[in-house]
């Protein structure tokens, strides 16, 4: 089946920071979506992409949907305490088939005072 | 409080035993969604209802597990004979048609298995 391969694994930044993630493909995705977990927690949608070359922002995050539609990345801009927790890709093949999000294996952030 | 709902948040089984897991979904989505996640890893894709039909079930969902959702509302997931593997937290999703064309689900709290 396809895999994402997310990296980095872990990051470890000094609040008011920058951050920057990615997610990389083997197979073509329609649909690239970041979710956020939080310790004990379902993951919650932060943003979707829909279209190759997109750019969408939510607040102080910005993702991309690459050209080649096999990657995507994920920025934070001035971190803060609350952005702590796992970041997910997910990626979706077709429209319809949400029923099977393939997910990357996570991006711990960890957000030093 | 009208998010997606699952219990038992915690389960602690022996090796053997049967357990069984409940999801209520968000009440006007249709679309119900079971994923596991384990220790370091992303949801990985169980079994998927349109009402109260089972869609799709993935080569993940061995036969000791059966999902059901009988009236198109609150949906279990029962795992008999449960193994040392079975351990991860078991994840419930749901969407409406919109959120089912998008990837865009509704995640419960997931139930946290662990099995000695």
């Amino acid at each position: 089946g396809q895999q994402l391969n997310q990296s980095p694994q872990s990051m470890f930044i000094q609040e008011g920071e920058d951050v920057s993630m990615n997610c990389t493909s083997s197979s073509i995705f329609n649909t690239w979506l970041w979710y956020k977990q939080d310790p004990g927690e379902g993951p919650v949608l932060l943003i979707a992409l829909y279209k190759a070359g997109e750019l969408t922002s939510n607040g102080r995050l910005t993702a991309q949907f690459g050209i080649t539609r096999k990657d995507s990345f994920l920025n934070i801009s001035a971190s803060i305490p609350s952005d702590v927790g796992i970041y997910f890709c997910a990626g979706q093949l077709f429209s319809g088939s949400a029923r099977q999000l393939t997910f990357g294996s996570g991006t711990q952030l960890t957000v030093l005072p | 409080d009208t998010g997606v709902s699952q219990n038992p948040r915690h389960k602690i089984t022996k090796r053997g035993q049967n357990v069984t897991f409940r999801c209520d979904p968000i009440s006007e989505h249709n679309r119900l969604y079971w994923y596991r996640q384990t220790l370091g890893q992303g949801p990985e894709f169980l079994t998927y209802f349109q009402n109260e039909a089972q869609l799709e079930k993935s080569r993940l969902l061995s036969d000791r597990f059966s999902a059901e959702r009988p009236k198109g509302s609150f949906s279990t997931l029962e795992i008999q004979r449960t193994e040392q593997g079975d351990s991860a937290m078991y994840l419930c999703a749901s969407s409406g048609d919109r959120g089912f064309n998008t990837g865009e689900l509704f995640f419960g709290e997931g139930s946290r298995l662990t099995v000695l």
